[in-house]
């Protein structure tokens, strides 16, 4: 099973809003990603969860705030978004960011509009 | 900086016959390589993943890896309408850096 489910498929929020992206595994796997897609553009990852603590962060604006409740889950929090936050936000999980054990599934996304 | 390139296309090949899909890649410690294919809409799928120079071969699909000349490619034998997708390749491991995609159009 490689599956990764992310809640709600989409999204519309005002610049004003506070919302929360949601991203769940039960693969047992250690490392889950968040990514930022663009239309025709290649996913640009934002945020790296290593055993629960954030390892990389892509210079994003703190109006993306993410989260690791725990092992099987993964938030992102959105608050005074921009209208060019706009995109595909798509998480992702794998057994750990090592060499040999990264290969990486993707959850469906989250579709969100910011108007 | 890490950079992964790709061909944008279109690249339209006929049904049944080989599409072949490159890529290169700028940082020479990249070990792991992961083919993704995306319908349009929807989230990236993995099709084959790779790590050692040479051929993997899964089914219709058959990945090449070449170190030395930081170059991977897919080969999808047998292209059938339904691989009509942009085909993204990656690299990384503790976050993946993909290239721009590579559109796919199989013409039946």
């Amino acid at each position: 099973d490689t599956e990764v489910t992310q809640t709600p498929k989409h999204l519309v929020m005002g610049m004003t809003n506070k919302k929360s992206l949601k991203c769940e595994q039960h693969m047992g796997h250690r490392a889950m990603y968040w990514y930022k897609q663009k239309a025709k553009k290649p996913p640009e990852l934002m945020f790296v969860y290593s055993y629960e603590k954030l390892s990389i962060n892509e210079s994003v604006p703190s109006r993306f705030s993410p989260e690791c409740p725990n092992s099987s889950l993964l938030n992102l929090h959105l608050h005074a978004l921009q209208p060019e936050d706009s995109a595909l936000y798509l998480c992702a999980s794998s057994r750990a960011p090592l060499a040999g054990q990264e290969t990486q599934y993707f959850g469906p996304g989250t579709r969100l509009l910011v108007l | 900086q890490k950079e992964v390139e790709q061909n944008s296309g279109p690249l339209s090949v006929p049904e049944g016959a080989i599409a072949s899909l490159n890529c290169t890649y700028s940082d020479r410690g990249s070990q792991s390589f992961f083919w993704y294919r995306q319908y349009s809409g929807k989230s990236p799928e993995l099709i084959m993943s790779i790590y050692s120079n040479g051929d993997k071969e899964d089914g219709r699909f058959t990945a090449q890896l070449n170190k030395a000349s930081q170059y991977v490619s897919l080969l999808i034998r047998d292209s059938q309408p339904s691989d009509s997708a942009t085909y993204l390749c990656a690299s990384g491991s503790d976050g993946l850096t993909f290239g721009k995609g590579t559109h796919l159009i199989i013409q039946p």
